[in-house]
């Protein structure tokens, strides 16, 4: 079953502005990542959260991460046109040392 | 450059044909993955291979049929398909094995193979 629900699905902000995705699982996770895919092109990981985590920075990403309401949250800060993609989350959960459970996306436009 | 290398990036292929996707990984990783991400839908996870054993085949119809030869190469080998297998398929690798932490999970993909089947 599909573990992780991105919100929302497009997202449409002007260049300096900043983007905030959500994300929703199912069920316990041992850490929680976020990709980035550029049109037709091959995910790139960004960040990792662990489950005992709250928070963490990455220049200028933000990630949050409330396990008691199974969430996580992706800020993008003074967003850039070279910033447009799509992003994902995805989880490892409890009982898997390897596989990934992708959300189905949110669609980042940033307009110069 | 992210380290997976996948070839062909592009390909056509009538419902008859047999043709094969390749991925090679020159990260020193030990887990090897394939996904299927169609228009609209979530990445789908298709086989997973750790140290060259195949431990996950997510109900994949048999026309699809991977082989792992060793731990930095991965081919999906593909037969009498259906227009609706057309898909971007991505190559991923990661570290795996029992130690390592989380970073062991991190995935590396490759650009992917935009296959049609017409």
């Amino acid at each position: 079953s599909q573990q992780g629900e991105e919100d929302p699905q497009a997202l449409s902000i002007q260049e300096g502005e900043n983007a905030t995705m959500n994300c929703s699982y199912k069920t316990s996770i041992n850490n929680l990542q976020w990709y980035r895919q550029n049109s037709g092109r091959g995910l790139v990981h960004l960040i990792l959260i662990r489950s005992n985590e709250r928070e963490k920075h990455s220049g200028r990403l933000r990630v949050t991460l409330d396990t008691s309401k199974k969430s996580s949250s992706l800020l993008i800060t003074a967003s850039r046109a070279a910033d447009t993609a799509s992003y994902f989350c995805a989880t490892v959960s409890m009982d898997s040392s390897y596989k990934l459970i992708f959300g189905s996306g949110t669609r980042l436009l940033v307009r110069p | 450059e992210t380290g997976v290398t996948q070839t062909p990036r592009h390909l056509v292929m009538g419902m008859t044909n047999k043709k094969s996707l390749k991925c090679e990984q020159h990260l020193g990783h030990n887990a090897m993955y394939w996904y299927k991400q169609s228009a609209k839908k979530p990445l789908e996870l298709m086989f997973v291979y750790n140290f060259k054993e195949q431990t996950e085949n997510n109900s994949v119809p048999s026309r699809f049929s991977p082989e792992c030869p060793n731990s930095s190469h991965l081919f999906l080998h593909l037969h009498t398909l259906q227009p609706e297998d057309s898909a971007l398929y991505l190559c991923a690798s990661s570290p795996g094995g029992a130690s390592g932490g989380v970073a062991k999970n991190i995935q590396y993909f490759g650009a992917g193979t935009r296959l049609s089947v017409l």
